[in-house]
């Protein structure tokens, strides 16, 4: 069975840092693209990054380009999103996804509450 | 940049009625990457159909989707009570980026 597990969620101030963190098991995580999708409170899903399967293409949505990186480690079956100058509006439900053929999210996790607030 | 618009925004119906829920998109989407999904408040989105027309394992065949170009459809022939939810369609778009529509929600009338 898929599971993917995300971790690191939070309350932090406005400029803070964050990292998430997800755990992948019950397939061959290493043979996908994966992304994390978000969701702020009361509102609709927005897809935020993805990486592809050896970590050498990423790709970003604009208004996380140059504050947010996302990365893998393979060998621990773990995808990361480091959050750098958070703002107010990054406030959200993070989830981890497995991409299926670059077209759709086959499988999500149950989301990491980050919020961002003084 | 491919922007989804989704028709209604809400949704009234009737466990036992038929719904059906749009989905356009500006310019034209390869029906190859055209996707929708259920979401409960409280749980993550679950994969519906793929690819404009082709159900997720485990899928009931109540659920179908169509369309091609700009217009999208799902339809549920006959609501159960766990149907009632948000339904989101989605598109793969260029440079590895995805886009969603911003819902429909099907409550109960």
């Amino acid at each position: 069975e898929v599971q993917l597990v995300e971790s690191g969620g939070g309350l932090v101030q406005p400029g803070g840092s964050l990292r998430l963190s997800c755990a992948a098991s019950g397939f061959t995580f290493s043979n996908y693209w994966m992304s994390w999708v978000r969701q702020a409170p009361g509102k609709g899903l927005e897809w935020v990054a993805n990486i592809k399967q050896d970590g050498s293409e990423e790709s970003y949505v604009d208004s996380v380009k140059g504050r947010f990186t996302i990365s893998r480690d393979n060998a621990k079956n773990s995808l990361y999103l480091q959050m750098n100058s958070l703002r107010a509006e990054d406030t959200a439900v993070y989830y981890c996804a497995r991409e299926r053929g670059l077209r759709y999210f086959e499988n999500w996790g149950q989301g990491t509450l980050v919020t961002v607030s003084s | 940049e491919i922007v989804l618009t989704q028709s209604p925004g809400t949704l009234s119906l009737s466990p036992g009625e038929r719904a059906t829920l749009s989905c356009r998109a500006s310019q034209s989407v390869s029906s190859s990457y055209l996707a929708w999904y259920q979401q409960k408040p409280g749980q993550a989105p679950r994969l519906l159909i793929y690819g404009a027309s082709n159900r997720a394992t485990g899928i009931p065949d109540r659920f179908s989707g169509s369309g091609s170009g700009t217009d999208f459809t799902l339809t549920i022939s006959r609501l159960e009570p766990e149907d009632f939810a948000v339904y989101y369609c989605q598109q793969y778009g260029s440079s590895h980026s995805f886009t969603f529509g911003p819902g429909t929600k099907v409550d109960i009338k």
